[in-house]
């Protein structure tokens, strides 16, 4: 059971735009902790997607962005392409420590 | 280009001790975080811990009383020692390097699968 909660899967048509979402509570994002978010394709190490709730890391494409707001946060992809396809984490933190989403797996359709 | 790269053994046997290290090049260990965050097959991400460079910890709740890390800073290297381990602690290990000012995981080594027989 992860301390975030994100829906498990998400799929959109290439070329249209997607958004998951990521619900903490009082304790972690809506502490004013921020939120960070990582891609991970299949068999790979997580990527470091958007840090600092909506900041693009360097090579990061804009069509990436970032939100947070209260207890919650999302991200949106706009202009879907296959190779989006990957598993997507939220993570922030705690009076303990990080906390990890359970991660939303996006399908391009 | 800093790299993260974790060594250890790939299988270790019920109740006994897994042992990992995680080498930095191209960075000093004396700065940022460092974490482990480990994966079972199929499942997500759960932190484990982290190590300041002053050597101040901070370890998951839920494995906080099998969990030590420390921190070779002349050899650029941190380690992860996981007590009593079982079947479920069968996982991909990951090291990773926490970036101020956010703290958000920018580096991560390539993972290292450890398991544990049942």
């Amino acid at each position: 059971q992860s301390v975030l909660t994100q829906p498990p899967s998400v799929s959109g048509a290439s070329g249209q735009s997607v958004t998951m979402s990521c619900t903490g509570s009082s304790s972690n994002i809506g502490a004013h902790y921020d939120v960070h978010w990582y891609q991970q394709l299949p068999g790979t190490a997580p990527r470091l997607l958007i840090f600092g709730n909506n900041k693009r890391p360097s090579g990061v494409p804009d069509r990436f962005s970032g939100s947070k707001s209260g207890t919650s946060a999302s991200l949106a992809i706009t202009g879907l392409q296959a190779e989006d396809e990957a598993d997507y984490y939220c993570q922030s933190f705690d009076s303990r420590g990080v906390v990890f989403g359970g991660g939303t797996k996006l399908t391009v359709l | 280009q800093v790299q993260l790269q974790e060594s250890g053994p790939g299988q270790v046997k019920p109740s006994e001790t897994l042992s990992l290290t995680c080498v930095v090049s191209g960075d000093a260990t004396s700065s940022f975080y460092w974490s482990w965050i480990r994966q079972p097959a199929g499942k997500g991400l759960e932190w484990i811990g982290r190590i300041y460079a002053n050597g101040n910890t901070n370890y998951n709740p839920s494995l906080k009383s099998r969990v030590t890390m420390s921190l070779a800073t002349s050899k650029n290297q941190f380690s992860l020692n996981l007590h009593s381990v079982t079947a479920a602690d069968t996982a991909v290990y990951y090291c990773a390097r926490g970036d101020p000012p956010y703290y958000d995981f920018r580096q991560w080594g390539q993972g290292t699968l450890v398991t544990v027989p049942s």
